[in-house]
């Protein structure tokens, strides 16, 4: 069984760009949650998606952030005219339901 | 609020020793507790979870410790060995599938 992929792994960005990380959860997982995580610290819940609906977006931004689940596809985390803040990891997360999640080993995003 | 911390930031242990890491939560109504061990340029990795309704689990090396009471619970490691050396996090949820994340605790291992 593939687990949670990421991709890209690193990605680099300059400010006034738009950044696209993708998860692809785990087969048969319909959960799907995005953290960020700075250097030396926890991760930061973002948002929680099934499919095709976004479930909790509590912890994102209002502005240039989005995230998509669609039926067919990976997710999506969209951020756009990005700032040099926004340089951290990226984690995706996965469930099947009521059980723990999974994680895929990040997007590193870097801001120039 | 959303609080989930921890005692001990770093730890440091011989290996062969037993490792203890500490978590402290502050919202009384999370009923789901879960251990994550995070190694460098990686995902965390599920260790071992705890609900509520419990105060005890065992995994296999690893023991989970749940006090409802001073909202405080505990990961045990037995026998600690170098590959056990990472950065552990313990999360919560209060209903739903919201997870709050600890600061983390850094385990080192001397061999």
């Amino acid at each position: 069984n593939a687990g949670v992929m990421q991709n890209p792994r690193h990605l680099v960005r300059r400010r006034g760009q738009e950044a696209r990380l993708r998860c692809s959860p785990m087969k048969g997982h319909s959960h799907v949650y995005w953290y960020r995580q700075l250097p030396e610290e926890g991760l930061k819940f973002m948002v929680y998606l099934q499919k095709e609906n976004i479930i909790d977006e509590s912890g994102m931004p209002k502005e240039r952030f989005s995230a998509e689940f669609p039926k067919e596809g990976p997710s999506i985390l969209r951020i756009q005219q990005v700032v040099r803040g926004d340089s951290a990891a990226y984690f995706c997360a996965s469930s099947p339901g009521d059980q723990p999640q999974h994680f895929g080993d990040g997007t590193r995003l870097s801001i120039l | 609020g959303e609080s989930v911390g921890l005692h001990l930031p770093t730890l440091s242990v011989q290996e062969g020793d037993n490792s203890i890491i500490n978590c402290a939560y502050s919202n009384s109504a999370s009923d789901y507790f879960i251990w994550y061990k995070q190694e460098s340029g990686k995902g965390p990795q599920f260790i071992i979870d705890i609900r509520s309704n419990m105060d005890k689990r065992q995994g296999q090396r690893v023991t989970v410790l749940l006090n409802k009471t001073v909202k405080h619970l505990s990961l045990q490691i037995a026998a600690t060995q170098p590959g056990d050396s990472a950065v552990y996090f313990c999360a919560e949820r209060a209903g739903g599938f919201k997870t709050i994340f600890g600061a983390g605790t850094r385990l080192f291992v001397k061999a």
